[in-house]
């Protein structure tokens, strides 16, 4: 079995402040995929960023980066200078043996101005 | 790009009809899955498809069945609907262990 929790319901951050949203997960699974994905209002899931059980460094992509401690089995997403556009529900995935994909529960982002 | 559409955006259904959900990607991806996505509970997967033919259940399959007969499609099913599924169902597809791309979704009521 696999889990993911997102202890975070909601959060604030100043425009162009850093954030981090918390992320842990629990498998078994020897080899396993991390992966956070955005949902704007609109609706749509969008892909951010994803990081591989094995990967030595943690990933990076733009303003997005995976701060990935494996020992304290967490996955926070870190974005920096935030934007209004920035907000939005996150969620936190794991991708574990057998193609079986878990989610968290998100976590509400909203930048104020 | 990979596209994923389904057939529907919003739906309204009466209990006890049977509701079919079509998803379709283009991108020849052998992995699809089925979401439902409620407030405070995230996305909670229903079915999964890693092959043509080929199913396994998620995390909250009961009430639910699904088909794929080409790789390309991927149909949810609600054999007899029940108001405790209204949701928002969201099919996904990707390359095994890859991010997945979604679907713009499809908000089914029951009534």
């Amino acid at each position: 079995a696999q889990k993911i929790t997102q202890t975070q319901p909601g959060m604030f951050v100043q425009e162009k402040e850093a954030v981090t949203l918390d992320c842990t997960y629990d498998t078994s699974d020897p080899s396993y995929g991390l992966f956070w994905y955005k949902q704007p209002s609109s609706g749509e899931m969008i892909f951010l960023i994803y990081q591989g059980s094995y990967d030595q460094q943690n990933a990076t992509e733009g303003r997005y980066s995976l701060n990935f401690q494996k020992a304290r089995k967490s996955a926070n997403l870190v974005i920096s200078a935030s934007q209004l556009g920035d907000s939005a529900m996150y969620f936190c995935a794991i991708h574990g043996g057998y193609q079986k994909v878990t989610f968290g529960t998100g976590t509400k982002l909203q930048v104020i101005p | 790009d990979v596209k994923v559409t389904q057939s529907s955006r919003y739906l309204v259904k009466r209990t006890g009809e049977k509701v079919f959900l079509e998803c379709v990607q283009d991108m020849d991806h052998e992995n699809m899955f089925w979401y439902r996505q409620d407030p405070g509970l995230g996305l909670r997967l229903i079915y999964f498809s890693y092959d043509v033919k080929m199913k396994e259940k998620g995390d909250i399959p009961e009430g639910y069945s699904v088909s794929r007969e080409k790789k390309e499609r991927f149909s949810l099913i609600l054999e007899s609907a029940s108001t405790n599924q209204t949701s928002m169902y969201l099919c996904a597809s990707s390359l095994a262990g890859l991010e997945q791309f979604f679907g713009p979704g499809t908000r089914l009521t029951v009534l």
